[in-house]
């Protein structure tokens, strides 16, 4: 079963710092590019940062760049967000997201989240 | 940036209706249009990619359109498990943008 599994929300204070983690299986995670996305409960949905599937180029929102980097590790499967100088307007569901599927590099494959509380 | 706006921001419809959501680009984006539908508590799930082509396991009931800066999803036949927020997105460039979502609501 092709399955994307997130790790690490939790309560973090204003300026502080957490690394999300994504653990694929069920594919061959290093032919496809990932990104991350995010949702603040009750709102909409935010590109976040996405990573080619070599790991050669990465890309960011306007809103995280400088602040957040994103990685993967092809050998373990996994996907790296890590969040730096956490603000309150961070506080949302993370999904991480499959792409590169279709020549649109729609997101197929997306993870059941996990939750970022950035709160003193 | 390439922004999406969609519209309506929530519908209200019977099962069996025929409902269209609509999605505008703020500039050509070709067919990189991609549709998903998210059900509260849940992660999005894609619907339809490339504007018109459905994704492997969705119900032929929906149906995408549209290029250049003006898109549709189609539902023909609503079921009672269709009534969920839906997104249109744009991956012709980063940032990858979202619509702001169409919630449909049971009439």
């Amino acid at each position: 079963e092709v399955q994307l599994v997130e790790s690490g929300g939790t309560v973090v204070r204003p300026g502080g710092s957490l690394r999300l983690s994504c653990e694929a299986s069920g594919f061959a995670f290093d032919e496809y590019s990932m990104n991350w996305v995010r949702q603040v409960p009750g709102k909409g949905l935010e590109w976040v940062a996405g990573i080619t599937w070599t790991g050669d180029n990465s890309d960011y929102a306007d809103s995280v760049k400088g602040r957040f980097t994103v990685s993967r590790d092809n050998l373990k499967n996994s996907l790296f967000l890590q969040l730096n100088n956490l603000r309150g307007e961070d506080t949302a569901v993370y999904y991480c997201a499959r792409s590169g599927t279709y020549y649109v590099d729609a997101f197929d494959v997306w993870g059941r989240g996990t939750m970022v509380t950035v709160s003193s | 940036d390439i922004q999406m706006t969609q519209s309506p921001s929530s519908l209200s419809a019977s099962a069996g209706d025929r409902v269209t959501i609509s999605c505008r680009a703020s500039q050509s984006i070709s067919t990189y249009l991609n549709w998903y539908q998210q059900v509260p508590g849940k992660a999005p799930q894609l619907l339809i990619y490339g504007a018109s082509s459905l994704h492997r396991g969705v119900p032929s009931r929906f149906s995408g359109s549209g290029s250049g800066t003006d898109f549709t999803l189609t539902i023909s036949g609503l079921q009672p498990e269709d009534f969920a927020t839906y997104y249109c997105q744009q991956t012709y460039s980063t940032p990858y943008n979202f619509g702001q979502g169409t919630k449909l609501e049971i009439k």
